[in-house]
């Protein structure tokens, strides 16, 4: 069963550029995560989406930050303008629906510079 | 009060030691928790659920405690392998959110 996949792995860019992200999540997975670990952190929940709807962006800089899902299969994560904190790893991560487990599968991750 | 408490270490133990983490979590309401394990530059993996009951999986035994909201992992006869971030997460509220906490490091040395 292929996993989760996304991409780029790595982007370097300047501050105030752009940068997108992709994810396609497991076949079948309801649900989709965004999250970002910075160094020496713990991955933080930006956003949550059940199916194409989010249910939960409380932790996403709007200003700044966006995510889509449109047709409730793969998901992007745009910053713009980007800032130095947001170097960062970028996880995506699905979990299928009615899990008992509650495990979530994670992709490798796409990791921001910004200079 | 952060969601979820982790003492961030690092453990520096031996091989062969036992070791145990502790994690807290401030939401009541909590439904599900679990450890996983991060290696370094790699994406989180679920270790293991975590059950009032206690549950053992090899040398890895896991507690929960709901009326102090407290999560423990313990690792027996620990291996360089063990070498790892352990994550506390905690899932539950309105819409199932997962909540990670800083994780601890912990290090076996030969």
């Amino acid at each position: 069963e292929a996993g989760v996949a996304q991409s780029p792995r790595y982007k370097i860019i300047e501050k105030r550029q752009s940068v997108a992200f992709w994810c396609n999540p497991i076949s079948g997975h309801a649900t989709l995560y965004w999250y970002q670990q910075i160094l020496g952190q713990g991955p933080k929940l930006l956003i949550q989406f059940q199916n194409n709807g989010v249910v939960d962006d409380s932790q996403l800089p709007k200003d700044r930050f966006s995510a889509e899902r449109l047709k409730g299969v793969d998901s992007t994560l745009k910053i713009q303008p980007a800032k130095l904190e947001d170097s960062a790893v970028y996880l995506c991560a699905s979990s299928p629906p009615r899990t008992n487990t509650g495990e979530l599968f994670f992709g490798e991750g796409s990791r921001l510079t910004v200079l | 009060r952060k969601e979820v408490e982790q003492d961030p270490g690092p453990f520096n133990v031996p091989e062969g030691a036992t070791v145990a983490f502790n994690c807290t979590y401030s939401n009541s309401a909590s439904q599900s928790f679990f450890w996983y394990r991060q290696d370094c530059r790699k994406e989180p993996k679920l270790l293991m659920s975590v059950y009032s009951s206690g549950n053992e999986d090899g040398r890895f035994t896991a507690q929960l405690n709901r009326a102090s909201q407290y999560i423990s992992l313990l690792i027996r006869d620990s291996k360089l392998s063990d070498s790892a971030t352990y994550l506390c997460v905690v899932k539950g509220g309105g819409y199932q959110k997962v909540t990670f906490g800083i994780g601890t490091k912990l290090q076996v040395i030969p």
